[in-house]
């Protein structure tokens, strides 16, 4: 395990449809975070888990959003009825609780276009 | 509302000559990262700095965390093609629950 991977790399769907993106994290990371990133701008916080619950969601995240991370382990995040906002890239973050520094280690993202 | 300002938001410079990058806030963070990220790729985390006025150097890269906590620079000495990226700023709160990203630096190395 060298590190967070996602699942898929790129995604182009049409208005309307469903995706679902999946994020496996450091192994032994109990901390998992979802961030949405458009072109020159930093990462915007979704939402994050520790361990299997799910602790805070940004009010950016809109009702067509929902993630999970069932056994604590890979964590989904689901958009549903796509609008031609929702792209961007999807990043994926893991850190470990414990650790004082609070350091995240990020995913090469999924790119997210609809058309 | 943004909390983490960095600046400049583009710099492009010659190769050979040296840069900072400034990351300003209002707000008290427990502890900044610096990352870089290249196009189509996530943020690679470069250094992390908890302590006020800590100073840390990774080859020709140093870092510093302001006094307070709340600002951080980034300072690259005789800059290479390969420092071309988007550098980012980011600020964990006390529990590590959320982290605040700043605007980024674009920087571009000409050869």
């Amino acid at each position: 395990d060298t590190g967070v991977s996602q699942d898929p790399r790129h995604k182009i769907t049409k208005r309307g449809q469903n995706v679902t993106f999946r994020c496996d994290p450091i192994s032994e990371h109990n901390r998992l975070y979802w961030y949405r990133q458009t072109l020159g701008q930093g990462p915007e916080f979704l939402t994050y888990f520790q361990n299997e619950a799910q602790l805070e969601k940004s009010r950016l995240l809109s009702d067509r959003f929902s993630a999970e991370r069932p056994k604590g382990s890979f964590s989904t995040l689901e958009i549903q009825r796509t609008e031609q906002g929702d792209s961007a890239m999807y990043l994926c973050a893991s850190s470990l609780r414990y650790s004082g520094r609070h350091e995240q280690f990020f995913g090469p993202g999924t790119r997210l276009t609809v058309l | 509302t943004q909390l983490l300002e960095q600046s400049p938001q583009f710099l492009s410079i010659q190769e050979g000559e040296n840069l900072t990058v400034y990351c300003n806030s209002s707000s008290v963070f427990s502890s900044l990262q610096w990352y870089r990220q290249e196009p189509g790729e996530g943020p690679v985390l470069l250094v992390t700095v908890v302590t006020g006025g800590e100073v840390k150097k990774l080859k020709r890269l140093t870092f510093q965390f302001g006094d307070a906590r709340k600002d951080s620079s980034l300072h690259i000495t005789a800059a290479q093609p390969g420092d071309t990226g988007l550098y980012l700023c980011a600020g964990a709160g006390n529990t590590g629950n959320q982290f605040y990203f700043g605007t980024g630096t674009s920087l571009t190395v000409i050869p």
